[in-house]
């Protein structure tokens, strides 16, 4: 059974540090992974993805992240936070292969940025 | 280029009563995914229409179900409603089963 763990259901930066969030997944299979935004009363929106290739990812707004086969993990990062970064994150998994798109999430990591 | 809408967009159930959650893909999508987001979690799959019938499912009790129409727009129903199913529902829509998931802004339910 696939899994995601998010470590951190909150994380802290000041306005023009480093963001890094972390998830670890578990999977039997190579994964697709994933990352999603959601700001407050709002959907989610595709921030990036891996399915295949190049473990490094890059995707909107600065953000990007790599795929570590080794150490199950696709962390988030982006080198400058800006204020309008703040909002809740996501990384979700779903096995390559599968006949239907079926997201399994994180419980998510809240950003937040101090100016 | 219409996105993913849903409707409504907030609503208050009491117990034991029926609800009936709305979406409309976006244009040129053929797949419709629901999700569950209880406050302080992920989401979680509910269900997947695909061309009018379901195609996959998650762990939630029968008392979910869904519609899919010929115009792809769909419908989640859930029966005899519980305090646990408060949360928010999320509609995402694709082109095909493994489709890029685009979605709603969701519909938020609370049951007293």
């Amino acid at each position: 059974a696939q899994s995601v763990t998010q470590l951190g259901s909150h994380v802290s930066v000041s306005e023009g540090a480093l963001v890094l969030l972390r998830c670890n997944y578990s999977s039997s299979v190579p994964p697709y992974l994933f990352w999603y935004v959601q700001y407050p009363n709002q959907g989610l929106q595709l921030l990036l993805k891996y399915t295949t290739g190049a473990t490094l990812v890059k995707g909107i707004n600065g953000f990007e992240a790599e795929f570590k086969k080794s150490e199950t993990s696709f962390h988030l990062t982006k080198p400058s936070a800006h204020m309008s970064d703040a909002a809740e994150y996501f990384c979700a998994v779903m096995r390559g292969g599968d006949s239907s798109y079926k997201l399994i999430f994180g419980s998510g990591t809240r950003l937040l940025v101090r100016p | 280029e219409t996105g993913v809408t849903q409707s409504p967009t907030h609503l208050i159930k009491t117990r034991g009563q029926q609800v009936t959650l709305r979406c409309s893909s976006q244009s040129g999508h053929n797949t419709v995914s629901w999700y569950q987001q209880a406050l302080g979690q992920g989401p979680q799959f509910i269900f997947q229409y695909y061309r009018e019938e379901e195609n996959g499912r998650g762990n939630f009790p029968p008392r979910f179900s869904g519609l899919q129409f010929p115009n792809y727009s769909s419908e989640l129903n859930v029966n005899a409603l519980e305090l646990d199913d408060s949360a928010l529902y999320l509609c995402a829509s694709s082109l095909g089963r493994n489709g890029e998931l685009f979605f709603g802004e969701g519909s938020r339910l609370t049951v007293l």
